[in-house]
């Protein structure tokens, strides 16, 4: 279900590096995935998505991992930036046809210089 | 292309006030719409969502309430403020059905002193 009120874990990453942000999801049902990038004070910006019929999707820099089998989905970032330095979430479909998105804890990412 | 807003961007207000925050999407009909609240350093909780003109769900009971005038317009509104009121608030908007992203507007900061 949705996840409010728990505080965010954090990753730090070194610059250059490259990073990984978990996340689980809560329905087999759920057929389409999302995952945003919430800098400070800003609305959350669409990443990349990936539908249940695929196992990885790559965009710029950015590759998303699905593993039905064990409802979990992955954001890897290549070459993490500073300006990546942000809040992640994943974000799933809700598959009972309601059209609402069910939203991961959310992950923050700190890049170290 | 499609646009969202959301004004306004800061909100200062005292308990008891009313409140009236207004959303709209331009370059697209029939659109899904959404209202989030973000405490600070937290996830994102769904608030109320609506399919169509003056068809709203409401998903948490709450001192809030909103309205859809027209078919791109969303409206959350509270009579008398609570401290507890305070938040982050984000409307956001997706093409209607499902199977795709929705799109963020940049936030309301409301803060209830």
């Amino acid at each position: 279900g949705e996840s409010v009120g728990l505080h965010l874990p954090t990753l730090s990453v070194q610059e250059g590096d490259n990073s990984i942000i978990n996340c689980a999801y809560s329905n087999s049902a759920s057929d389409y995935f999302i995952w945003y990038k919430q800098e400070s004070g800003k609305g959350p910006q669409f990443i990349i998505d990936i539908r249940s019929n695929m196992d990885k999707r790559q965009g710029q820099r950015v590759t998303v991992l699905l593993n039905k089998t064990v409802k979990h989905l992955s954001l890897q970032i290549a070459a993490t930036q500073p300006g990546d330095s942000a809040v992640y979430f994943c974000a799933e479909d809700d598959p009972s046809g309601t059209y609402k998105y069910i939203f991961g804890t959310g992950t923050r990412l700190k890049v170290l210089a | 292309s499609q646009t969202i807003h959301q004004w306004p961007a800061t909100l200062v207000q005292p308990v008891g006030s009313p409140l009236s925050l207004e959303c709209t999407v331009e370059g697209t009909s029939n659109p899904n719409l959404y209202w989030y609240r973000q405490a600070a350093g937290r996830g994102l909780q769904l608030l109320f969502y609506s399919v169509g003109i003056g068809q709203i769900s409401s998903e948490v009971p709450q001192n809030l309430s909103a309205s859809r005038p027209q078919d791109r317009q969303f409206i959350l509104s509270s009579k008398k403020l609570l401290l507890s009121d305070s938040g982050f608030y984000l409307c956001a908007w997706s093409v209607l059905g499902q199977g795709t992203e929705a799109f963020f507007g940049q936030g309301t900061r409301l803060t209830v002193v």
